[in-house]
């Protein structure tokens, strides 16, 4: 098993770029997550999804986009890139939402916005 | 609002024993989970506590006191792999993890 994979692993945009963030599960996960963090932060919650078709923003939603269109893929865009969304990003997975349920975490994707 | 704060960084020496502590104010509280994570890497989950006590699991335990809003994370007989970052993160009442900023751990020789 893979786990949780995530492209492109590094970026560098222009302000007003756009670009989609791919994040793919083999473990057949209904739960998926984007995050990012930012030095001396704790992990942001950007958007949610509890299943295909059913996404939730979270803490900090503006600016993104997911859709989840298969229970594998959860892709987030990033629409007229921002310097404030130079940040890294996680996608994070997990079997359950409640409990000891752990999530998964991909390797990140590290993204400059110049 | 809710908040979660850690030290920001600890020094300890190889085989030594270091606490590592978390208070929290959530809105709810459905557990709390300890993550690692190394330099340049993804979190990896450590430990779960939702009910008060101590949790042990090898080398590392972890405690929580629900009426302080108090845990720890302890880590006995250092080696120098342990170096990394530990992220305490607290589900609140929505199922949604709240993380702290995390505790950058630096052990030497």
């Amino acid at each position: 098993n893979a786990g949780v994979t995530q492209t492109p692993k590094f970026r560098i945009l222009k302000i007003g770029q756009s670009m989609t963030l791919q994040c793919t599960q083999d473990m057949n996960h209904n739960y998926m997550y984007w995050y990012r963090q930012d030095p001396g932060m704790g992990l942001k919650l950007i958007y949610y999804s509890v299943g295909a078709g059913i996404t939730d923003k979270g803490e900090v939603p503006n600016g993104y986009n997911v859709s989840r269109s298969t229970t594998e893929d959860f892709p987030l865009r990033l629409e007229l890139a921002a310097p404030s969304q130079t940040s890294v990003y996680f996608c994070a997975s997990s079997s359950s939402i409640a409990g000891a349920s752990e999530q998964f975490f991909g390797p990140g994707t590290r993204l400059t916005v110049l | 609002g809710q908040n979660i704060d850690q030290p920001t960084e600890m020094t300890a020496t190889e085989g030594a024993i270091v606490q590592i502590n978390c208070t929290y104010q959530t809105s709810g509280f459905n557990g709390l989970f300890w993550y690692q994570q190394h330099a340049g890497e993804a979190p990896t989950f450590l430990s779960y506590n939702v009910l008060d006590g101590l949790e042990e699991k090898g080398r590392f335990s972890s405690f929580l006191s629900r009426s302080k809003g108090y845990s720890y994370l302890l880590l006995k007989e250092l080696q120098m792999k342990d170096s990394a970052s530990y992220l305490c993160a607290v589900m609140d009442s929505n199922y949604q993890l709240i993380w702290g900023a995390g505790t950058k751990l630096i052990i030497k020789p």
